[in-house]
């Protein structure tokens, strides 16, 4: 059974940083590509970046670009969000997916002074 | 960016009915279309991809249909958990861009 765990997610001020952690289990997690996407309050889903297997190629939403990073350590089955730059418009659920089509029960960034 | 137009945003609908969704694309993205299902509170769970087929253990009251531009879904005999959102998403480009959803509620 695929199992997505996001931690990481909390209560930070704009301008701040965070690190979102995603524990891959019950696939082979070096063979899948990996999504980010997340909920923001009120609204609908928004992808926000995916990495291939190997971690050579990532692609970001313009949003996100030069502030968010999304990288894997396929050693420790393990995907990650370092998101910096945080602002309101940012506050959202992050879900971890893989390939969109298995999707973690999300982690909660909430951005506010 | 491919926008994605979902209609109607919202529905209402009574147990036992059969309801479409639509799903359009500002520009053609061949069959690279997936249909998700969101509850208040729960992760989005994956319908359909490409297009037109079923996840595996997903019910087959749910079909999808459609390529290039426009995309339906179909949910047959409505039970009380399927009123949730219903989202299409289209990963034929970057960025991977979803529909506004369609919220399905109890008549």
């Amino acid at each position: 059974e695929v199992q997505l765990v996001e931690s990481g997610g909390g209560l930070v001020q704009p301008g701040g940083s965070l690190r979102l952690s995603c524990a891959a289990s019950g696939f082979t997690f070096s063979d899948s590509w990996m999504d980010w996407v997340r909920r923001a309050p009120g609204k609908g889903l928004e992808w926000v970046a995916n990495i291939k297997p190997d971690g050579s190629e990532k692609s970001y939403v313009d949003s996100v670009k030069g502030r968010f990073t999304i990288s894997r350590d396929n050693a420790k089955n393990s995907l990650y969000l370092q998101m910096t730059s945080l602002r309101a418009e940012d506050m959202a659920v992050y879900y971890c997916t893989r390939t969109l089509d298995d999707w973690g029960q999300g982690t909660l960034v909430t951005v506010s002074s | 960016d491919i926008q994605m137009t979902q209609s109607p945003s919202s529905l209402s609908a009574s147990v036992g009915d059969r309801v479409t969704i639509t799903c359009r694309a500002s520009q053609g993205i061949g069959n690279y279309l997936s249909w998700l299902q969101q509850k208040p509170g729960k992760a989005p769970k994956a319908l359909i991809y490409g297009a037109s087929n079923l996840q595996s253990g997903v019910p087959s009251k749910f079909s999808g249909s459609g390529s290039g531009t426009d995309f339906t879904l179909t949910i047959s005999g409505l039970q009380p958990e399927d009123f949730a959102i219903y989202y299409c998403l289209q990963y034929n480009s970057y960025p991977r861009t979803f529909g506004q959803g369609t919220k399905v509620e109890i008549k």
